[in-house]
Formats: C-alpha cells, sequence, structure tokens
C-alpha cells in the first residue's frame, strides 16, 4: 500500500527555520516524482515544486525558487521541504502527493499544518 | 507558465443534476497532461482524472473528462450527495505544474 505519511503541526516564528518531512512507503521510492503543494487558509492548491529522487532533479514554480529548498533522501524513501527563514506569510497547509507515471499527483499525504506568528 | 482558469466560480446544483466544470489554459497543454482533482473540507485532494481524460484507480463512472489543447472540461453525470465539494485542475505538461483556482460545487 502506498504511503505518504507527513511530520506534525508546526508554530514558528518569523525568522526561525524549519524542515519538514514526507515518509514514503510501499513503492519504489526513486522512480517518482514527489511535488510539494501550498494551501493558505481558505485558498486555493498552488504548486511549489517537484523532484526527483532517482537522479535528484528539481524543479520550482518561480513563485517559490529562492524561498524554499526541496530535497529527497532516497535511503530513508523521504522528500523534505524547508525554509532558512519563515515569514507570517508562509502560514498555510503543506502536502506533499507523488506524481503518478500517467500524470497527476495519485497519491498524497495528510498535510502538515504551518503558522507563524510573532 | 501556463494559467488554468476555472469557471465558474461557484456552480450551485440539486443531487441528481449534472455538473459541467471548465478549465481553460493560456497556451497549449502539452500532450493533455491535465488532472483534475476533489477536495474536501479538512482533506487532502484526491485525483480523479489525469491525461484529461482517464479515470483513477476507484474514481465512479458519473466522473468524466474532456478537451485538449486549451479547453479542458470535467463532468458529474449525476451529482451524489458526497460529490459536493471543491474542484481543482492541474496541468503537468510544462513547468511550472499550475493548478487553476478551483470552482465549488454546492448544494442549491
Amino acid at each position: 500500500e502506498v504511503q505518504l505519511v507527513q511530520s506534525g503541526a508546526e508554530v514558528k516564528k518569523p525568522g526561525e527555520s524549519l524542515k519538514m518531512s514526507c515518509k514514503t512507503s510501499g513503492y519504489r521510492f526513486p522512480g517518482y516524482w514527489i511535488g510539494w503543494v501550498r494551501q493558505m487558509p481558505g485558498k486555493g492548491l498552488e504548486w511549489m515544486g517537484v523532484i526527483y529522487p532517482g537522479d535528484s532533479d528539481t524543479r520550482y514554480s518561480p513563485s517559490f525558487e529562492g524561498q524554499v529548498t526541496i530535497s529527497a533522501d532516497k535511503s530513508v524513501s523521504t522528500a523534505y521541504l524547508q525554509w532558512s527563514s519563515l515569514k507570517a506569510s508562509d502560514t498555510a497547509m503543506y502536502y506533499c502527493a507523488r506524481r503518478g507515471q500517467l500524470g497527476g499527483f495519485d497519491y498524497w499525504g495528510q498535510g502538515t499544518l504551518v503558522s507563524v506568528s510573532s | 507558465e501556463i494559467v488554468l482558469t476555472q469557471s465558474p466560480g461557484t456552480l450551485s446544483l440539486s443531487p441528481g443534476e449534472r455538473a459541467t466544470l471548465s478549465c481553460r489554459a493560456s497556451q497549449s497543454v502539452d500532450s493533455n497532461y491535465l488532472a483534475w482533482y476533489q477536495q474536501k473540507p479538512g482533506q487532502a485532494p484526491r485525483l480523479l482524472i489525469y491525461g484529461a481524460s482517464t479515470r483513477a484507480t476507484g474514481i465512479p463512472d458519473r466522473f468524466s473528462g474532456s478537451g485538449s489543447g486549451t479547453d479542458f472540461t470535467l463532468t458529474i453525470s449525476r451529482l451524489e450527495p458526497e460529490d459536493f465539494a471543491l474542484y481543482y485542475c492541474q496541468q503537468y505538461g510544462s513547468s511550472p505544474w499550475t493548478f487553476g483556482q478551483g470552482t465549488k460545487v454546492e448544494i442549491k
């Protein structure tokens, strides 16, 4: 059974760093793109970027390039999303999702809620 | 960057009615790499359709996708109570793999 399990909710202050995780199981991790999607409170889905763990090829949305870093560790079948300096505007739910071989994000994590406030 | 525009913003219908949701792209979507998702409050999105017209595993056949190039449609043939939700389209033919802004299907 394919599963994506994300790390728990975070409460942070502006300027702090954060690294969240998306641990996968039930499939061959290196062979599928893993993406990250932001959903701000009451708003729609925003594609942040993806990584192909097999060769670490990473693509970012222009809106998020330079703001976050996406990485993956094949040894533990886990993808990561990190910030070096959070802003209040980073408050949102963040989802990881696997792109299926035939397209579309076919499996999703449960989401990680990030709250950034002074 | 391909911009996806979904219409209408909100669709008010009754159970049993047909729902037609539109997704228009600012430029042609490569290989019809267009997906549709359903999202309910407090839940992660669920993949309904990929490749513009192929239902994902376990998706009922009342959901169908059509279209090509820049114009795509999601049709729900007869709305069930559990179908009232938010729906998003996404193109994954060229980076960034953008989402539309969503259509809410609400009970009339």
